[in-house]
């Protein structure tokens, strides 16, 4: 069975610094990764997601993410975050079998 | 191209009570999934459809729910009778190649 880890509930920081939200996943299977984010009062919004391929992979927004497969992780990143940013970020790891297992959230709070 | 859309957004009711969810996945997306997140925990999976069959309802609590996708198109989720333990936001998503799934707004169920 697979799992996920949001390390992180909440992750405070001040607008234009640098962000990096981790996520560690456990599986026996090569897994498919994502992560997607929800903005206040709205839904799930997919921001990226690694299949197979470069492990670097760019989303929307200026987020990206990085597959290590020797680690089991894929930790979201942003250079320089804004205040619409604030949101919760949701790592998200599903198998062949295509059923999403998710992590507890991670809430970005982007102060100015 | 429309989203996947859910109602209602918001539903409370009393415990013993019923309530109905209804999903309108992506159109032309074969494969509805239900998941749910109660108060601050991980979003879970409840149910995969593929067209109008249940494809995995592995992760349905109980037999006071009830799934269902009447000609492959839209789906209602049924709880019957609701308890307290019930209330949380239920997702629904859409996806047609099985690999990404595409969420809903979610409906906000309060059980009181």
């Amino acid at each position: 069975a697979q799992s996920v880890t949001q390390l992180d509930s909440q992750v405070p920081v001040f607008e234009e610094a640098p962000v990096e939200l981790r996520c560690n996943y456990s599986s026996s299977v090569s897994v498919y990764l994502f992560w997607y984010v929800q903005y206040p009062n709205q839904g799930l919004q997919l921001l990226l997601k690694y299949l197979s391929g470069s492990t670097l992979v760019k989303g929307i927004n200026g987020f990206e993410a990085e597959f290590n497969k020797s680690q089991t992780s894929f930790h979201l990143r942003k250079p320089s975050v804004h205040i619409s940013d604030t949101a919760e970020y949701f790592c998200a790891v599903s198998d062949y079998f295509n059923k999403f297992y998710f992590g507890s959230g991670t809430k970005l709070n982007v102060k100015p | 191209e429309a989203g996947v859309t859910q109602f209602p957004s918001h539903s409370v009711i009393e415990k013993g009570q019923t309530v109905t969810l209804r999903c309108d996945p992506i159109s032309g997306h074969d494969n509805l999934y239900w998941y749910r997140r109660v108060m601050g925990k991980e979003i879970k999976f409840l149910l995969h459809f593929v067209k109008e069959s249940k494809q995995d309802e592995s992760g349905m609590p109980n037999n006071r729910f009830l799934a269902e996708r009447t000609g492959g198109t839209y789906s209602t989720l049924k709880v019957q009778p609701a308890e307290l333990e019930d209330s949380g936001v239920y997702f629904c998503a859409s996806s047609n190649d099985r690999v990404t799934q595409y969420f809903g707004p979610g409906t906000r169920l309060l059980v009181l």
